[in-house]
């Protein structure tokens, strides 16, 4: 069974900074993917970046990054050059398991 | 660009009746998903379709819920005999394959009162 641990309930971040969302992971898979969605306000869950065990770099999208670190098990989310709109509950997830989720508030 | 569409977008129904929620998932998508998010808590994944059968499921998916794809597109959940407990977000998602990304509908709101 997989379990993904988020730690941060609420982060703020000034507008124009970059945040991290920490994420960790537990599973016995060698072969894994790791997903960050973001979840507005209004409800829907959109996905945002994909990183797989065996991918030799860290997964990037536009503003967002992966910092993968495989030994230690963890996937944070850096999203760079924060926006107003960035502002939504991030969760990571793995195969079908969420993690708590981490609620991001861009100061303007 | 294809996306997950899921209807009704919110369903209002009486405790103990059934509901059934349905989804279009991405047309060259095989898996399928179900998950439920009780508001303001985490999402918590319900059950997983692959080749026209379950291929995981939660402690959550009990014998009160069935999914079914009863035609090439349509993939829904049903739910027997609501309770209070089951007012929630529930979203579908599709993906390519069991470790690519999945694809999330918009959700059903799904009130039981």
């Amino acid at each position: 069974a997989q379990k993904i641990t988020q730690t941060q309930p609420g982060m703020f971040v000034q507008e124009k900074e970059a945040v991290t969302l920490d994420c960790t992971y537990d599973t016995s898979d060698q072969s894994y993917g790791l997903f960050w969605y973001k979840q507005p306000s209004s409800g829907e869950m959109i996905f945002l970046i994909y990183q797989g065990s065996y991918d030799e770099q860290n997964a990037t999208e536009g503003r967002y990054s992966l910092n993968f670190q495989k030994a230690r098990k963890s996937a944070n989310l850096v999203i760079s050059a924060s926006q107003l709109g960035d502002s939504a509950m991030y969760f990571c997830a793995m195969r079908g398991n969420f993690g708590a989720g981490t609620t991001v508030t861009v100061r303007a | 660009e294809p996306e997950v569409t899921q209807t009704p977008s919110h369903q209002v129904t009486q405790m103990g009746q059934e509901v059934i929620l349905r989804c279009v998932p991405i047309s060259n998508h095989l898996y399928f998903y179900w998950y439920r998010q009780i508001l303001g808590q985490k999402v918590e994944f319900l059950v997983s379709f692959y080749n026209n059968e379950i291929s995981e499921k939660s402690e959550i998916f009990d014998d009160q819920f069935s999914v079914e794809r009863p035609d090439g597109s349509n993939f829904t959940l049903k739910i027997r005999s609501t309770k209070l407990e089951d007012s929630a977000m529930y979203f579908c998602a599709s993906s390519e394959d069991k470790s690519t990304e999945a694809f999330f509908g918009q959700g059903t709101r799904l009130t039981v009162v």
